[in-house]
C-alpha cells in the first residue's frame, strides 16, 4: 500500500499569512493526488485534484503543485474561513490512502 | 444539485453486523464509481472501499477486507456497505463519496454528511 505523509501535523498562522502544507508519497503516484479541507463536524470538501487543478468554486488563493512523490498545497493569503484540517489523498492505485491531516490553527 | 444521504448507522455490539445506505440524487448515479470513507472520533480520514459504476469491480482497505462488502443498486440510485464482524476499531463516521470523473483515476468531489457507527458492548 502507498503511504502518504503530511507535514506539519499542526500549523499556527495568522490571517494574511502564506501557508504551505507538504504531502509525500511512499511510491510514485504521478499527479493522482487530491487535497481536501475539513471543518469540525462537516464532510471533507475537495479543493485540488490531479495535484494542481482547482476544483470549481474554490477560491484562487488555494493552489497545488508537485508530481511523482512530492506535493504541496499553498494558501497564498490565509483567510478566517481557512482555519481547518487539510488532507491529501492518492488515487493512483487501490487501496487509496489519505495523509494523516494538517490542522491549520489561529496563531 | 448533487446530494448524498447516508443512513443505517447506530450502536452495535462487537461481532454483529450493520448495513449502511447512501441515497444519491442530482446526478447520473449509474455512471460514476462510488466510495466509502470513514473517520474515527478525533482521527483522520480512512478510505474504506470503492465500487465501479456498474458494480463489477470492488476494492477494499486491508483493515476491512473479508468483513465489509460494498454494493450498489443503480435502479434505485443507492450505495450500500454491509459491515460484518464489527470491531471496536470500526467505530467511526462513515461517508459515501462520488467520483469526480466517469473514467480513469479520480478524486472525490461530493460527499454525504456521514452516518455514525458505534461498536460497543
Amino acid at each position: 500500500d502507498i503511504q502518504m505523509t503530511q507535514s506539519p501535523s499542526t500549523l499556527s498562522a495568522s490571517v494574511g499569512d502564506r501557508v504551505t502544507i507538504t504531502c509525500r508519497a511512499s511510491q510514485i503516484i504521478n499527479s493522482w493526488l487530491a487535497w481536501y479541507q475539513q471543518k469540525p463536524g462537516k464532510a471533507p470538501k475537495l479543493l485540488i485534484y490531479d495535484a494542481s487543478s482547482l476544483e470549481s468554486g474554490v477560491p484562487s488563493r488555494f493552489s497545488g503543485s508537485g508530481s511523482g512523490t512530492g506535493f504541496t498545497l499553498t494558501i497564498s493569503s490565509l483567510q478566517p474561513d481557512d482555519f481547518a484540517t487539510y488532507y491529501c489523498q492518492q488515487y493512483n492505485s487501490y487501496p487509496s490512502t489519505f495523509g494523516q491531516g494538517t490542522k491549520v490553527e489561529i496563531k | 444539485q448533487v446530494q448524498l444521504v447516508e443512513s443505517g448507522g447506530g450502536v452495535v455490539q462487537p461481532g454483529r453486523s450493520l448495513r449502511l445506505s447512501c441515497a444519491a440524487s442530482g446526478f447520473a448515479f449509474s455512471s460514476y464509481g462510488m466510495h466509502w470513507v470513514r473517520q474515527a472520533p478525533g482521527k483522520g480520514l480512512e478510505w474504506v472501499a470503492v465500487i465501479s459504476y456498474d458494480g463489477r469491480d470492488e476494492y477494499y482497505a486491508d483493515s476491512v477486507t473479508g468483513r465489509f462488502t460494498i454494493s450498489r443498486d443503480n435502479s434505485n440510485n443507492t450505495l450500500y456497505l454491509q459491515t460484518n464482524s464489527l470491531r471496536a476499531e470500526d467505530t467511526a463516521v462513515y461517508y459515501c463519496a462520488k467520483e469526480e470523473r466517469i473514467l480513469g483515476a479520480t478524486s472525490l468531489d461530493c460527499w454525504g454528511q456521514g452516518t455514525l457507527v458505534t461498536v460497543s458492548p
